[in-house]
Protein backbone atom coordinates (compact mmCIF):
# COMPACT_ATOMS: atom_id res chain seq x y z
CA UNK A 1 0.00 0.00 0.00
CA UNK A 2 1.21 3.51 -0.57
CA UNK A 3 1.60 5.19 2.79
CA UNK A 4 0.87 9.11 2.93
CA UNK A 5 2.61 11.19 5.74
CA UNK A 6 1.11 14.38 6.27
CA UNK A 7 2.55 17.40 8.47
CA UNK A 8 2.35 19.02 10.51
CA UNK A 9 -0.48 16.79 12.38
CA UNK A 10 -1.72 20.49 14.05
CA UNK A 11 -1.20 24.12 13.37
CA UNK A 12 -2.41 27.02 14.99
CA UNK A 13 -2.49 29.85 12.88
CA UNK A 14 -4.27 33.80 13.18
CA UNK A 15 -6.42 34.82 10.35
CA UNK A 16 -4.77 36.26 7.74
CA UNK A 17 -1.63 34.11 7.99
CA UNK A 18 -0.21 31.76 5.04
CA UNK A 19 0.13 28.26 5.83
CA UNK A 20 1.72 25.15 4.55
CA UNK A 21 0.63 21.70 4.79
CA UNK A 22 2.42 18.84 3.70
CA UNK A 23 2.17 15.39 2.07
CA UNK A 24 4.65 12.94 1.19
CA UNK A 25 3.89 9.77 -0.50
CA UNK A 26 5.91 6.40 0.25
CA UNK A 27 5.72 6.05 -4.11
CA UNK A 28 5.51 8.29 -7.14
CA UNK A 29 2.08 9.64 -7.62
CA UNK A 30 2.73 10.54 -11.19
CA UNK A 31 0.68 9.14 -14.05
CA UNK A 32 2.48 8.87 -16.97
CA UNK A 33 -0.28 7.85 -19.22
CA UNK A 34 -1.82 11.31 -18.33
CA UNK A 35 1.11 12.72 -17.14
CA UNK A 36 -0.68 13.80 -14.18
CA UNK A 37 0.17 13.13 -10.14
CA UNK A 38 -2.87 11.48 -8.41
CA UNK A 39 -3.35 13.46 -5.11
CA UNK A 40 -6.08 15.26 -3.96
CA UNK A 41 -6.88 17.18 -0.94
CA UNK A 42 -10.20 17.52 1.46
CA UNK A 43 -11.33 20.05 3.76
CA UNK A 44 -13.07 18.33 6.75
CA UNK A 45 -15.05 20.59 9.16
CA UNK A 46 -16.53 19.36 12.47
CA UNK A 47 -19.60 17.19 11.89
CA UNK A 48 -19.48 17.40 8.12
CA UNK A 49 -18.03 14.73 5.41
CA UNK A 50 -14.87 15.62 4.22
CA UNK A 51 -14.95 18.08 0.58
CA UNK A 52 -12.80 17.98 -2.08
CA UNK A 53 -10.54 20.92 -2.28
CA UNK A 54 -7.83 19.80 -4.93
CA UNK A 55 -7.49 17.22 -7.69
CA UNK A 56 -4.68 16.25 -9.71
CA UNK A 57 -2.41 17.83 -7.05
CA UNK A 58 -3.04 21.00 -8.42
CA UNK A 59 -6.89 21.88 -9.97
CA UNK A 60 -9.38 23.41 -7.40
CA UNK A 61 -12.39 22.45 -7.29
CA UNK A 62 -15.16 24.16 -8.94
CA UNK A 63 -16.31 26.78 -5.96
CA UNK A 64 -12.71 26.67 -4.02
CA UNK A 65 -11.30 29.76 -2.89
CA UNK A 66 -8.07 30.64 -5.24
CA UNK A 67 -6.53 30.96 -1.57
CA UNK A 68 -5.98 27.12 -1.69
CA UNK A 69 -3.20 26.36 -3.83
CA UNK A 70 -1.85 22.68 -4.61
CA UNK A 71 1.59 22.39 -5.55
CA UNK A 72 4.50 19.08 -6.34
CA UNK A 73 5.04 16.47 -7.89
CA UNK A 74 6.11 12.42 -7.67
CA UNK A 75 6.42 12.55 -4.10
CA UNK A 76 6.43 15.71 -2.35
CA UNK A 77 2.92 17.76 -2.47
CA UNK A 78 1.82 20.90 -0.42
CA UNK A 79 -1.40 22.89 0.22
CA UNK A 80 -0.90 26.36 0.83
CA UNK A 81 -3.60 28.44 2.40
CA UNK A 82 -2.88 32.31 1.62
CA UNK A 83 -4.72 34.83 4.25
CA UNK A 84 -6.62 32.06 6.43
CA UNK A 85 -10.18 32.53 7.00
CA UNK A 86 -11.99 32.17 10.52
CA UNK A 87 -13.85 29.42 8.20
CA UNK A 88 -10.81 27.58 6.76
CA UNK A 89 -10.38 25.98 10.63
CA UNK A 90 -10.55 22.92 9.64
CA UNK A 91 -9.08 19.32 9.33
CA UNK A 92 -7.40 18.53 6.25
CA UNK A 93 -6.14 15.48 4.18
CA UNK A 94 -4.33 14.60 1.04
CA UNK A 95 -5.35 11.10 -0.54
CA UNK A 96 -3.78 9.24 -3.40
CA UNK A 97 -5.52 7.68 -5.88
CA UNK A 98 -3.13 6.33 -8.15
CA UNK A 99 -3.26 2.90 -6.69
CA UNK A 100 -5.71 0.95 -4.89
CA UNK A 101 -6.41 0.73 -2.46
CA UNK A 102 -6.80 4.36 -2.07
CA UNK A 103 -4.78 6.02 1.18
CA UNK A 104 -5.40 8.97 2.91
CA UNK A 105 -2.63 11.45 5.05
CA UNK A 106 -2.73 11.18 8.99
CA UNK A 107 -4.86 14.86 8.46
CA UNK A 108 -3.49 18.34 9.67
CA UNK A 109 -5.63 19.98 12.41
CA UNK A 110 -5.96 23.79 11.47
CA UNK A 111 -6.99 25.43 14.62
CA UNK A 112 -6.79 29.62 15.72
CA UNK A 113 -3.88 30.61 17.65
CA UNK B 1 -27.02 18.74 -8.38
CA UNK B 2 -25.32 15.38 -7.08
CA UNK B 3 -26.28 14.33 -3.69
CA UNK B 4 -25.59 11.06 -2.03
CA UNK B 5 -28.14 10.42 0.71
CA UNK B 6 -27.48 7.87 3.36
CA UNK B 7 -29.19 5.95 5.65
CA UNK B 8 -29.23 6.57 9.22
CA UNK B 9 -27.07 6.16 12.65
CA UNK B 10 -27.22 2.33 13.51
CA UNK B 11 -26.89 1.19 17.08
CA UNK B 12 -25.78 -2.66 16.64
CA UNK B 13 -24.49 -5.93 18.82
CA UNK B 14 -21.43 -7.19 18.53
CA UNK B 15 -21.09 -10.15 16.46
CA UNK B 16 -24.13 -8.79 14.19
CA UNK B 17 -24.37 -7.87 10.71
CA UNK B 18 -25.54 -3.76 9.73
CA UNK B 19 -26.32 -2.58 5.90
CA UNK B 20 -26.19 1.14 5.07
CA UNK B 21 -27.67 2.70 2.08
CA UNK B 22 -26.19 5.20 -0.65
CA UNK B 23 -29.21 6.85 -3.10
CA UNK B 24 -27.89 8.91 -5.59
CA UNK B 25 -29.69 12.06 -7.02
CA UNK B 26 -28.81 14.14 -9.63
CA UNK B 27 -26.17 12.12 -12.46
CA UNK B 28 -26.15 9.03 -14.00
CA UNK B 29 -25.75 6.53 -11.44
CA UNK B 30 -24.00 3.46 -13.73
CA UNK B 31 -21.45 5.61 -15.35
CA UNK B 32 -19.65 6.24 -12.02
CA UNK B 33 -17.99 3.76 -9.13
CA UNK B 34 -19.01 4.39 -5.69
CA UNK B 35 -16.83 4.09 -3.01
CA UNK B 36 -17.13 3.49 0.60
CA UNK B 37 -14.71 5.23 3.03
CA UNK B 38 -14.20 4.33 7.18
CA UNK B 39 -13.64 7.49 9.81
CA UNK B 40 -13.07 5.88 13.32
CA UNK B 41 -13.79 8.37 16.10
CA UNK B 42 -10.83 11.67 16.04
CA UNK B 43 -8.69 9.52 13.20
CA UNK B 44 -8.01 9.47 9.57
CA UNK B 45 -9.70 8.29 6.65
CA UNK B 46 -10.03 4.54 5.41
CA UNK B 47 -10.74 3.41 1.92
CA UNK B 48 -13.23 0.13 2.36
CA UNK B 49 -13.69 -0.62 -1.62
CA UNK B 50 -15.35 0.46 -4.81
CA UNK B 51 -18.66 -0.70 -6.75
CA UNK B 52 -19.33 -0.30 -10.88
CA UNK B 53 -22.94 -0.38 -10.48
CA UNK B 54 -22.83 -0.73 -13.83
CA UNK B 55 -21.80 -4.24 -14.07
CA UNK B 56 -21.66 -4.63 -10.39
CA UNK B 57 -17.67 -5.25 -10.28
CA UNK B 58 -15.84 -4.48 -7.14
CA UNK B 59 -12.50 -3.85 -5.81
CA UNK B 60 -11.59 -3.98 -2.20
CA UNK B 61 -8.84 -3.11 0.30
CA UNK B 62 -7.27 -6.01 1.09
CA UNK B 63 -8.28 -5.28 5.27
CA UNK B 64 -11.77 -5.23 4.86
CA UNK B 65 -12.43 -8.39 2.30
CA UNK B 66 -14.62 -10.52 4.63
CA UNK B 67 -15.92 -7.62 6.63
CA UNK B 68 -17.72 -5.57 3.72
CA UNK B 69 -20.08 -6.55 0.96
CA UNK B 70 -20.63 -3.77 -1.55
CA UNK B 71 -24.05 -4.11 -3.52
CA UNK B 72 -26.29 -2.19 -5.74
CA UNK B 73 -29.69 -1.80 -7.36
CA UNK B 74 -29.54 0.12 -10.54
CA UNK B 75 -33.82 0.96 -9.90
CA UNK B 76 -33.36 3.05 -7.33
CA UNK B 77 -29.80 4.54 -7.98
CA UNK B 78 -28.87 2.99 -3.92
CA UNK B 79 -25.81 1.32 -3.49
CA UNK B 80 -25.42 -0.76 -0.20
CA UNK B 81 -22.67 -1.86 2.08
CA UNK B 82 -23.19 -5.00 4.54
CA UNK B 83 -20.75 -5.11 7.48
CA UNK B 84 -20.35 -8.16 8.76
CA UNK B 85 -19.02 -10.54 12.34
CA UNK B 86 -19.41 -6.34 14.05
CA UNK B 87 -16.80 -5.91 16.73
CA UNK B 88 -16.29 -2.39 18.61
CA UNK B 89 -12.77 -1.95 16.00
CA UNK B 90 -15.82 -1.61 13.23
CA UNK B 91 -17.81 1.64 15.38
CA UNK B 92 -17.11 4.54 13.33
CA UNK B 93 -18.72 6.99 10.55
CA UNK B 94 -19.21 5.32 7.22
CA UNK B 95 -19.33 7.41 4.19
CA UNK B 96 -19.73 6.68 0.55
CA UNK B 97 -18.08 8.50 -2.51
CA UNK B 98 -19.03 9.17 -6.01
CA UNK B 99 -15.99 8.29 -7.84
CA UNK B 100 -14.38 9.93 -10.77
CA UNK B 101 -10.74 9.52 -12.54
CA UNK B 102 -9.70 12.31 -11.17
CA UNK B 103 -10.59 12.03 -7.39
CA UNK B 104 -13.78 11.34 -5.62
CA UNK B 105 -15.48 14.06 -5.25
CA UNK B 106 -19.17 14.03 -3.70
CA UNK B 107 -19.50 12.21 -0.74
CA UNK B 108 -22.72 11.41 1.34
CA UNK B 109 -23.35 12.63 5.04
CA UNK B 110 -21.90 10.04 6.74
CA UNK B 111 -23.55 6.58 8.92
CA UNK B 112 -22.35 6.64 12.24
CA UNK B 113 -22.25 2.91 13.79
CA UNK B 114 -22.00 2.11 17.05
CA UNK B 115 -21.47 -1.66 18.11
CA UNK B 116 -22.62 -2.07 21.64
CA UNK B 117 -24.09 -4.65 23.43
Amino acid sequence: DIVMTQSPSSLAVSAGETVTINCKSSQSLFGSVRQKNYLAWYQQKPGQSPKLLIYLASTRESGVPDRFIGSGSGTDFTLTISSVQAEDLANYYCQQYYDTPWTFGGGTKLELK
Amino acid sequence: QVKLLQSGAALVKPGASVKMSCKASGYTFTDYWVSWVKQSHGKSLEWIGEIYPNSGATNFNEKFKGKATLTVDKSTSTAYMELSRLTSEDSAIYYCTRATTVAPDYWGQGVMVTVSS
